[in-house]
């Protein structure tokens, strides 16, 4: 079973849908949880880090079930520019800071 | 702040050359990892650096070294390259204090024929 699972999509939608990514990660030992954005052929840039009680920032709603070990992402109201790849990232008790990568799910957003 | 940068953006390499990937970063983060991207793969840890001195192995450290002399660079080199290293490589840097929140740098795309 891979660490960290992710819906490759690609999620094609229209402006001003709300879309939800997923991700499902394997150890229990994971402590710290991120979701990342990487638009074409640049680099990551952290997004949000997420929080047990859940965290929002703007149009973006992060969710953490850890007896499900199951990570959520919501963006509502979405715009063309959100079109990127959304990696889910986990990072392990005592890991010192290596980070676990999702493969990424694709958003496309369509005029 | 220049954050985190990384040199040269691309380079081409026939099978069996050495080479060394530049990283540096200016934010005083302690932590400073290699990671390699390759299609349906997502990132993969090659080498991580928590200090000055300290080195260790990530997931895919073979056919790669590195160092940490200073705390602002950390580069990686690769030793006989081979067509198995084409990737796309990305340095990062953190602070603990952030809950390891990292940070990249823009890349470099290697090319092995």
């Amino acid at each position: 079973r891979k660490e960290v699972e992710q819906d490759p999509g690609p999620f094609n939608v229209p402006e001003g849908a709300t879309v939800a990514f997923n991700c499902t990660y394997s150890n229990s030992a994971s402590q710290s949880f991120f979701w990342y954005r990487q638009d074409c052929r640049k680099e990551p840039k952290l997004l949000m880090s997420v929080y047990s009680s859940g965290n929002e920032d703007g149009r973006f709603t992060a969710q953490l079930n850890r007896a499900s070990q199951y990570i959520s992402l919501l963006i509502r109201d979405s715009k063309l520019s959100d079109s990127a790849t959304y990696l889910c990232v986990v990072n392990m008790r005592g890991s010192q800071g290596n980070l676990i990568f999702g493969k990424g799910t694709k958003l496309s957003v369509k005029p | 702040n220049a954050g985190v940068t990384q040199t040269p953006k691309f380079q081409v390499l026939k099978t069996g050359q050495s080479m060394t990937l530049q990283c540096a970063q200016d934010m005083n983060h302690e932590y400073m990892s290699w990671y390699r991207q390759d299609p349906g793969m997502g990132l993969r840890l090659i080498h991580y650096s928590v200090g000055a001195g300290i080195t260790d192995q990530g997931e895919v450290p073979n056919g790669y070294n590195v160092s940490r002399s200073t705390t602002e660079d950390f580069p990686l080199r690769l030793l006989s390259a081979a067509p198995s290293q084409t990737s796309v490589y990305f340095c990062a840097s953190s602070y603990p204090g952030r809950n390891y929140e990292q940070y990249f740098g823009p890349g470099t795309r290697l090319t092995v024929t």
